[in-house]
């Protein structure tokens, strides 16, 4: 049974196009995140929910938006994509402030 | 904002040797955590540190948290392939949801 799972895996998609990535977690964790990792490593959050309520928004362009329909759910959509939003994508949850647990990733390629 | 930097940024050893990377924060931290994500992977939770000049272990793993609260390290003794990895450090400041990665440790091992 897989904690965090996260859909599509891989994405290649054209510049201007609009997709979305969605995003379950079964353990009953009452906050969900994603975060955006580049081609350095580097992880940076994006949008934080907890119980389907807003509670980070990071500075992040309005093409992105992420919706919660309910705690168990995150999904991200991303209109007009554009070049430098190719990178790896993870979903994350956790109760309190313990430890992540992580998605597998979507890689989202943009040509 | 908060900055997490760790050094160095890329580790190369020997199988067998130490390693040990270094985490700090320009803000004093709640809590850090650390996570490891291997080539390919996703970050995963190894453990999370809470008092002042905590030192924890896990086998060949030993994680310290300053006294201050600032900075943080991970101390791998006799490494091993299966060590291979990225390791991030993580950490929210007091009283804000937000869990900022450090900026990451690539090891790898020369077999």
């Amino acid at each position: 049974d897989t904690a965090v799972s996260q859909t599509p895996k891989y994405l290649v998609t054209q510049m201007g196009n609009d997709k979305s990535i969605k995003c379950e977690q079964n353990l009953g964790h009452d906050t969900m995140y994603w975060y955006k990792q580049d081609s350095k490593k580097f992880l940076k959050i994006m949008f934080s929910y907890n119980n389907k309520e807003l509670i980070i928004n990071e500075t992040v362009p309005n093409r992105f938006s992420p919706k919660s329909p309910d705690k168990a759910h995150l999904n991200l959509h991303i209109n007009s994509l554009e070049l430098g939003d190719s990178a790896v994508y993870f979903c994350a949850s956790t109760r309190g402030h313990y430890g992540y647990t992580f998605g597998s990733g979507t890689r989202l390629t943009v040509v | 904002g908060q900055q997490v930097m760790q050094i160095p940024q890329y580790q190369h050893v020997q199988e067998g040797e130490d390693f040990t990377t270094y985490c700090n924060s320009s803000t004093t931290l709640s809590n850090i955590q650390w996570y490891k994500q291997r080539p390919g992977g996703h970050p995963v939770f190894l453990i999370q540190l809470v008092k002042s000049g905590e030192v924890k272990k896990q086998k060949r793993l030993t994680f310290q948290f300053g006294e201050a609260k600032k900075n943080s390290s991970l101390h791998i003794t006799a490494t091993q392939t299966t060590d291979v990895g990225t390791y991030f450090c993580a950490g929210p400041n007091f009283g804000n949801e937000k869990l900022t990665f450090g900026t990451g440790t690539r090891l790898t091992i020369i077999p």
